[in-house]
């Protein structure tokens, strides 16, 4: 079946820092991807997407590209502050049902 | 716009008893959906509503998970006896249909659910 795995946390970074978060997948047919985030406190949101092979999907400065080759939607930001510290969710759906990873928690130090 | 919401925020049960969670989807949209984070592990799929009719339960872990969508509106899921091993955050979520499988689905802010 459908299944993401993506890099085990925590994740500890200076505010400033670049961060990558690993994410791969498999799934029959051609999914949309989608990283979610939830900060603490909250619900879960839905940080970007992408619904095709090299689609790039982009918010707050967070960026991710679907890599049909290699199956993966890493999530990267080239500057990350506190206010990203989070668990970061990477989810694939082919349908109406959304597949989630592990999530990844990420600790931003001033 | 409201978004989803959902009740209990927190929920402490002792093992045995019954606790009944609530979700309030986005007006309009058909589809709600059930899903379930145990002990920092993944969120899994639990079950999918279109309207009142259970379109997939295939992630209901066992029978004393019953889901309820009365009238198509909000639905409720009752644990019942719960077991230590219920413990969690439960999420509900509403979408509509775009086609083709491209979807977004909005998250509510989830329930957690403690048993003792």
């Amino acid at each position: 079946g459908d299944s993401v795995t993506q890099m085990e946390g925590p994740v500890t970074l200076s505010e400033e820092a670049f961060l990558t978060i690993n994410c791969t997948y498999t799934a029959t047919g051609y999914p949309s991807l989608f990283w979610y985030v939830q900060y603490p406190g909250e619900g879960l949101q839905l940080l970007l997407k992408a619904t095709k092979a090299d689609d790039k999907g982009s918010n707050k400065g967070f960026e991710a590209t679907y890599r049909k080759e290699t199956t993966s939607f890493h999530l990267e930001k080239g500057s990350v502050q506190v206010s990203d510290s989070a668990v970061y969710f990477c989810a694939l759906s082919g349908g109406f049902k959304t597949i989630f990873g592990a999530g990844t928690r990420l600790f931003v130090k001033a | 716009e409201a978004g989803v919401t959902q009740f209990p925020s927190h929920s402490v049960i002792e093992k045995g008893q019954t606790v009944t969670l609530r979700c309030d989807p986005i007006s309009g949209h058909d589809n709600l959906y059930w899903y379930r984070r145990v002990m920092g592990k993944e969120i899994k799929f639990l079950l999918h509503f279109v309207k009142e009719s259970k379109q997939d339960e295939s992630g209901m872990p066992n029978n004393r998970f019953l889901a309820e969508r009365t009238g198509g509106t909000y639905s409720t899921l009752k644990v019942q006896p719960a077991e230590l091993e219920d413990s969690g955050v439960y999420f509900c979520a509403s979408s509509q249909s775009w086609g083709q499988g491209r979807f977004e689905a909005f998250f509510g802010q989830g329930t957690r659910l403690t048993v003792v």
